[in-house]
């Protein structure tokens, strides 16, 4: 049971670049969310969605975008890379209560 | 906007010593309150899920206890060891919102 998996686990991007975090669950939850962790901030929530074909909008949204075409899949798309950017992502999955993470992407844009 | 806050933001303490710290969140609309220990380069690893009143939940050398009546949560650590150092997290679900919301975490430091 691989529970949740991101991919890539680090990247190093060019501002103005684009790219697509993949979040991969196998334990068949409805919702899922993308944090971003920075220093001294915490975990923030990106962009959330309580089940297939449904995004919502969390605390830090913009110069992002997200879609979850099949209930196990949430991806996290940059379409044009900014140094603010930099951070480390986390992926979540919830049946209801728990949340269950995955290991994380260390994105460096530069 | 729903704020949680977590105090203090870190702690260094001796090893053998207990410690604990607080989570503070809104009393209206509550339905659970999650801890989850984080070490660095990790995925947060869940350790409490509290729902009711006055739940006070154990974990080997780690307990925690909840008043949804005032908003917080009590996180302790008796006897602290090396490896208890991390960041220890909650994060509040409420009735309303269909997504939680993480504090920003309290940094524990256990120095042998």
């Amino acid at each position: 049971n691989a529970g949740v998996t991101q991919t890539p686990k680090f990247r190093v991007l060019k501002t103005g670049q684009s790219m697509t975090l993949l979040c991969a669950q196998d334990m068949n939850h409805e919702y899922m969310y993308w944090y971003r962790q920075d220093p001294g901030m915490g975990l923030r929530l990106i962009h959330y969605s309580v089940g297939e074909g449904t995004t919502a909008k969390g605390e830090v949204p913009d110069g992002y975008n997200v879609s979850r075409l099949k209930k196990q899949n949430f991806l996290l798309g940059l379409e044009s890379a900014a140094p603010s950017q930099t951070s480390v992502y986390f992926c979540a999955s919830s049946p209801n209560t728990e949340a269950f993470f995955g290991q994380g992407t260390r994105l460096t844009v530069v | 906007i729903l704020n949680v806050e977590q105090s203090p933001q870190s702690l260094h303490v001796q090893e053998g010593d207990s410690t604990n710290f607080t989570c503070s969140f809104p009393s209206s609309n509550f339905y659970a309150l999650h801890w989850y220990r984080w070490e660095t380069a990790k995925s947060p690893e869940a350790l409490f899920v509290m729902t009711l009143n006055g739940d006070e939940k154990k974990k080997g050398r780690i307990s925690a206890t909840l008043n949804t009546k005032e908003g917080y949560s009590y996180l302790y650590i008796k006897g602290s060891q090396p490896e208890d150092s991390a960041t220890y997290l909650c994060a509040f679900e409420g009735t309303s919102y269909d997504k939680v919301i993480f504090g920003p975490g309290t940094s524990l430091s256990v120095i042998p």
